[in-house]
């Protein structure tokens, strides 16, 4: 199926740093998503993005987050300043309509220290 | 606020034998319904999506779909070791495809 990439795989970085998740999205998709998910817990939607805005965002996307996707390129999301609680793994989707199916990354693992 | 629950938290069935996942939601509006499974250090793979109430089957996998009771369920038929995974329900409310998972089903084929 279509495949969604994710860069980097893991990142470690101390509390405070700003860090920068990407993800590559399916080619043609327009919708993109960013879901957190804590070790042991269930996976959480944190935003998602369509036409250059955020649509929607849940309790969980803190001031320090913001996403962005310039000129077509990745799609990011970045965490300035980080906390020990954004220590989880984090999923990228894309969908190509609003009600489209969304297709996953294999995630970034972030360990804030 | 939607909450969706999985049971059995995990499952172990032999090869070949019907394998069934369940997932409550509480949100009765919920109008689409997808069953993923991750396999180890991997993205989530989408197995089969139900809008209406009823059957919807993709290959060996089956989803059934019971909006009145709150309830959607994958019946996995004649699994494979290489099926075993956490199988992932996902709930859409409202218009932004914002999706709430369930816990997740750890799944074990033997052989």
């Amino acid at each position: 199926g279509p495949k969604v990439l994710q860069i980097p795989s893991h990142q470690i970085i101390d509390m405070g740093q700003m860090v920068t998740l990407n993800c590559d999205p399916v080619s043609n998709h327009l919708y993109f998503y960013w879901y957190k998910q804590i070790l042991g817990q269930q996976m959480e939607f944190l935003v998602n993005f369509y036409n250059g805005k955020v649509m929607e965002k849940s309790k969980l996307f803190k001031d320090q987050f913001s996403v962005e996707r310039p000129d077509g390129s990745y799609f990011t999301l970045k965490i300035q300043p980080t906390a020990l609680e954004d220590s989880a793994v984090y999923f990228c989707a894309s969908s190509l309509g609003a009600g489209d199916t969304q297709y996953f990354g294999p995630g970034t693992r972030l360990l804030v220290l | 606020q939607q909450k969706v629950q999985q049971s059995p938290e995990s499952l172990t069935v032999s090869e070949g034998a019907m394998a069934s996942l369940n997932c409550t939601f509480s949100d009765g509006t919920s109008n689409n319904f997808r069953w993923y499974r991750q396999h180890s250090a991997k993205g989530l793979e989408v197995l089969v999506s139900i809008f209406s109430d009823g059957e919807k089957e993709e290959g060996r996998f089956t989803a059934h779909l019971n909006r009145a009771n709150l309830h959607v369920s994958l019946h996995i038929r004649e699994p494979q070791p290489s099926d075993s995974a956490v199988y992932l329900c996902a709930v859409r409310t409202g218009g932004n495809n914002k999706l709430t998972f369930g816990q997740g089903t750890v799944l074990s084929v033997i052989p």
